[in-house]
């Protein structure tokens, strides 16, 4: 079946302006996760919606970073005012629920490339 | 949430078996120990998971020490397509939320 998409695949835009990026989670995962990939280092957690919890927020940077997800599927991470240091590859990811001795292992999408200029 | 330390990079020849060292010396007794990689390019993929035992699957082994302050993952004969940044993370059990850290580069020559 199709994996979790994003989109755009790249997205160039100048300092200070506002940019979506969109993730479509596998169907049928209520887990959804983003994350950053600055160049040459590790996956960073920026934050995880889990069905109608409130979503855990703990991973963003800034207020200038904000994430939605309408309907309990398709989710917007929002980056107002960009700055260089934003320039990242972001990552979305979807899994099933479990916790405890349950696990859902998380499916990546293929990230979107941001350069901020 | 408990760290995790890898070496930066390990290296193996083709058909070879690869043992990757995870030290994990603050895990507490309800942390998972998981293995994702990342191919070139590509976002991570989920290798395996473990509490206390040691585990198998198709991709690799999962070696955790009795005292759960290590662990290693093996794969038993590695090919060029296993080069990639293996991480290792320590997962809360009340939690999906994972946390990576630098993971450990390896290479695969032929």
């Amino acid at each position: 079946g199709a994996g979790v998409s994003q989109s755009p695949s790249n997205k160039v835009t100048e300092k200070g302006k506002d940019v979506e990026l969109r993730c479509d989670p596998i169907s049928g995962h209520t887990a959804l996760y983003w994350y950053r990939q600055s160049l040459g280092q590790g996956l960073e957690f920026l934050i995880y919606f889990q069905g109608n919890s409130a979503p855990d927020k703990s991973g963003l940077p800034s207020d200038r970073f904000s994430a939605e997800r309408t309907g309990g599927s398709v989710s917007t991470l929002t980056i107002q005012r960009t700055q260089q240091e934003d320039s990242a590859v972001y990552l979305c990811a979807s899994s099933s629920p479990g916790t405890g001795r349950s696990y859902n292992e998380q499916f990546f999408g293929p990230g979107t490339r941001l350069t901020v200029l | 949430d408990a760290k995790t330390t890898q070496p930066n990079s390990m290296e193996s020849n083709e058909e070879e078996p690869v043992h990757l060292p995870c030290n994990h010396s603050t895990i507490s007794g309800t942390d998972y120990i998981h293995w994702y990689r990342q191919l070139p390019s590509q976002g991570p993929e989920y290798v395996i998971h473990g509490l206390t035992s040691n585990v198998n699957n198709r991709m690799a082994s999962l070696a955790i020490a009795e005292d759960r302050k290590s662990s290693t993952l093996i794969l038993h004969r590695a090919t060029l397509r296993d080069a990639a940044v293996y991480y290792c993370i320590l997962r809360s059990y009340n939690t999906d939320k994972l946390i990576f850290g630098t993971g450990t580069r390896l290479q695969v020559f032929p």
